[in-house]
């Protein structure tokens, strides 16, 4: 079966200190893994995604995620954490078998806090 | 914003009646989905809608129900509520053949089932 788990409910971070959401999966055959950010009354909005290539993806607002197949793991990072980017953050893989749709299995969420 | 919009953003009902959840999308996104998501988990995908049909369905049981207009609107119906329906419901739209990561996310409907 395919599965996402983040292992962390909450990270904090201090303002300007690279952060990391930890985020591991499980799947079969090759995983399509995505990054979500909500903000308290607002949509799902997409971050960055992996279907193939660079290890290291880039995406919206200094956002970037490591692919690691041995370690079956697609950590998002961000170098310098801004304030703004306090938000409740989802790891998601595509649902094998679902084409190219909007079936997605999310993990249980992290809670990002930057402190100023 | 998205251009997706839920109504109600709030609903309260009691064990055992019927809810009905709206979403309007995009103009043009003929494809919805709709996800489930109770306090501290992630989202849970209950089916999908293309051109008014039924695509794809995650683990809920028929009294789970939904509706998909040529308008772009589209309605989540639950009968029978339990407590346990009680969560934040959300809506994405898209065109259907664009990759998952262009559709969009409403606010969603935050039901409580007492």
């Amino acid at each position: 079966a395919q599965s996402v788990a983040q292992p962390e409910d909450q990270v904090k971070v201090a303002e300007g200190n690279p952060l990391t959401v930890k985020c591991t999966y499980s799947v079969s055959g090759n995983p399509y893994l995505f990054w979500y950010v909500q903000y308290p009354n607002r949509g799902l909005q997409f971050l960055l995604k992996y279907i193939t290539g660079d290890n290291l993806v880039k995406g919206s607002y200094g956002f970037e995620a490591e692919f690691n197949k041995s370690q079956t793991s697609f950590h998002l990072k961000k170098p310098s954490a801004l304030v703004s980017d306090s938000a409740l953050y989802f790891c998601a893989v595509r649902w094998a078998g679902s084409g190219n749709t909007g079936k997605l299995i999310f993990g249980q969420g992290t809670t990002l806090q930057v402190k100023p | 914003e998205t251009g997706v919009t839920q109504s109600p953003t709030h609903l309260i009902k009691t064990r055992g009646q019927q809810v009905t959840l709206r979403c309007s999308s995009q103009s043009g996104h003929n494809t919805v989905s709709w996800y489930q998501q109770a306090l501290g988990q992630g989202p849970q995908f209950i089916f999908q809608y293309y051109r008014e049909e039924e695509n794809g369905r995650g683990n809920f049981p028929p009294r789970f129900s939904g509706l998909q207009f040529p308008n772009y609107s589209s309605e989540l119906n639950v009968n029978a509520l339990e407590l346990d329906d009680s969560a934040l419901y959300l809506c994405a739209s898209s065109l259907e053949g664009q990759p998952v990561e262009t559709q969009y996310f409403g606010p969603g409907t935050r039901l409580l089932v007492l």
